[in-house]
């Protein structure tokens, strides 16, 4: 059971454009949405995270757009760059209890010159 | 500097032995989770720890084990026992808590042969 649906799978970008990632949760019990960036060969990094009492949040040219009731956010690159190019994750948490995150499966972003 | 240490980098084992994967973290950091990655599938929780000397099983914890003697170590053994060991081992660790960043080691590529 994926709680955390994401795409596209892979992304290719020209530079300077707007890249858009999509994930759609299905528990609702879920109140932290955080975003990881992966360079190949490397761990993840926490790029940016949201909560559900805003609607947006912006981060330099990073930013997630979140819809409470239709249980789904997004991540947007404006500008998007060549060093911009990696796999990136949505995830989803829980703060009751165990603060286990469910990940979504990735998007290779590629941005091409 | 403090960060989390994942060794060895790559590992090759061949079938039916044991091998263990490392983790230290010096960010004093309670919780410890250990995470696969594989192509198209995201990351998935093998098992996590809250506290020393305790920990629990995630969504994927068949075929393998843990200890926690030390809250700075964490260390993965993949067992005979898991089917299909080959993958990207992911190790990380965070604050005890709510919205808590997780920070990721740079991972082992397991490889059985």
């Amino acid at each position: 059971q994926q709680q955390v649906k994401q795409s596209p799978q892979s992304l290719i970008v020209q530079k300077g454009g707007i890249s858009i990632i999509n994930c759609a949760y299905e528990n609702t019990a879920f109140d932290y949405f955080p975003w990881y960036q992966q360079f190949p060969g490397k761990g993840p990094a926490l790029l940016i995270a949201i909560r559900p009492d805003v609607s947006e949040k912006k981060e330099g040219r990073f930013t997630i757009s979140f819809n409470k009731s239709a249980k789904q956010f997004s991540l947007h690159i404006m500008d998007s760059q060549p060093g911009d190019s990696a796999t990136y994750f949505c995830a989803a948490s829980n703060s009751g209890g165990y603060q286990k995150v469910t990940f979504g499966i990735g998007t290779k972003l590629q941005v091409i010159p | 500097d403090g960060g989390i240490t994942q060794s060895p980098k790559y590992l090759f084992r061949k079938e039916g032995q044991n091998v263990t994967l490392s983790c230290e973290q010096n960010l004093n950091h309670d919780a410890m989770y250990w995470y696969r990655q594989d192509p198209g599938q995201g990351l998935r929780l093998i098992y996590y720890s809250q506290i020393v000397n305790d920990f629990q099983k995630g969504d994927i914890a068949e075929g393998y084990s843990v200890s926690r003697e030390k809250k700075e170590s964490f260390p993965l053994t993949v067992t005979s026992a898991q089917k299909n060991p080959t993958a990207f081992y992911l190790c990380a660790s965070s604050i005890s808590g709510v919205y808590n960043e997780q920070f990721f080691g740079p991972g082992t590529r397991l490889t059985v042969l």
